[in-house]
């Protein structure tokens, strides 16, 4: 039973665009959320997380929008870079279990010229 | 930085084999964890641990082995490899001190023919 679902398995933008990249997940208890980068034959990389207690997050080009009435995250990056070219996966954990996390089936975005 | 490393970062088993997967990390995270990444089905939990001496399943954890005797190091063991667990392996740590964010290493790709 998949609890955290990225319903777009690709994502395709141009250089300078923003990306954005959505997350659902079924669970309520989820009160964190993290959002990992990856590039091929590497192990995943945290870009930026987002606590239940907020509903926005920024860190650079990256900011995490959460609306917990939807159980939605989604993640912006503006602009977007070459270098970003990458899987994403979005990940959820409730408090009673800090340190498991359910993640998604990720995003492979690509970022075009 | 050493930060989470895993070895082997390649093997290939025969059916019935067995082996152990090494994870260790120089961070002083308390929290360690397996996973395992299959296409189109994110990253899932097999097991995990959340101090030295203690550990505990995850979603996936049949077929594995699992044992916590320091807290720098984590190793996984298949008793007797299927086909069915060829996957890239990740080991990850965290701290709740640091935001509960996962630490991966940079996998480990196991091929069992």
């Amino acid at each position: 039973d998949q609890q955290v679902k990225q319903n777009s398995p690709s994502l395709s933008v141009q250089e300078g665009r923003i990306s954005i990249l959505n997350c659902d997940y079924t669970n309520s208890m989820f009160d964190y959320f993290l959002w990992y980068k990856k590039y091929p034959a590497e192990g995943p990389t945290f870009l930026i997380s987002i606590s239940s207690i907020k509903d926005k997050n920024e860190d650079g080009r990256f900011t995490v929008f959460l609306n917990k009435s939807a159980k939605h995250l989604s993640l912006h990056i503006v602009p977007s870079q070459p270098g970003d070219s990458a899987v994403y996966f979005c990940a959820a954990s409730a408090g009673d279990s800090w340190g498991k996390f359910q993640f998604g089936a990720g995003t492979q975005v690509v970022v075009t010229p | 930085n050493a930060g989470v490393t895993q070895t082997p970062k390649f093997q290939v088993l025969k059916t019935g084999q067995s082996m152990t997967l090494q994870c260790a990390q120089d961070m002083n995270h308390e929290y360690m964890s397996w996973y395992r990444q299959d296409p189109g089905m994110g990253l899932r939990l097999i097991h995990y641990s959340v101090g030295a001496g203690i550990t505990d399943q995850g979603e996936v954890p049949n077929g594995y082995n699992v044992s916590r005797s320091t807290t720098e190091d984590f190793p996984l063991r298949l008793l007797s490899a299927a086909p069915s667990q060829t996957s890239v392996y990740f080991c990850a740590s965290s701290s709740q001190n640091l935001n509960r964010a996962l630490f991966f290493g940079e996998g480990s790709r196991l091929t069992v023919l």
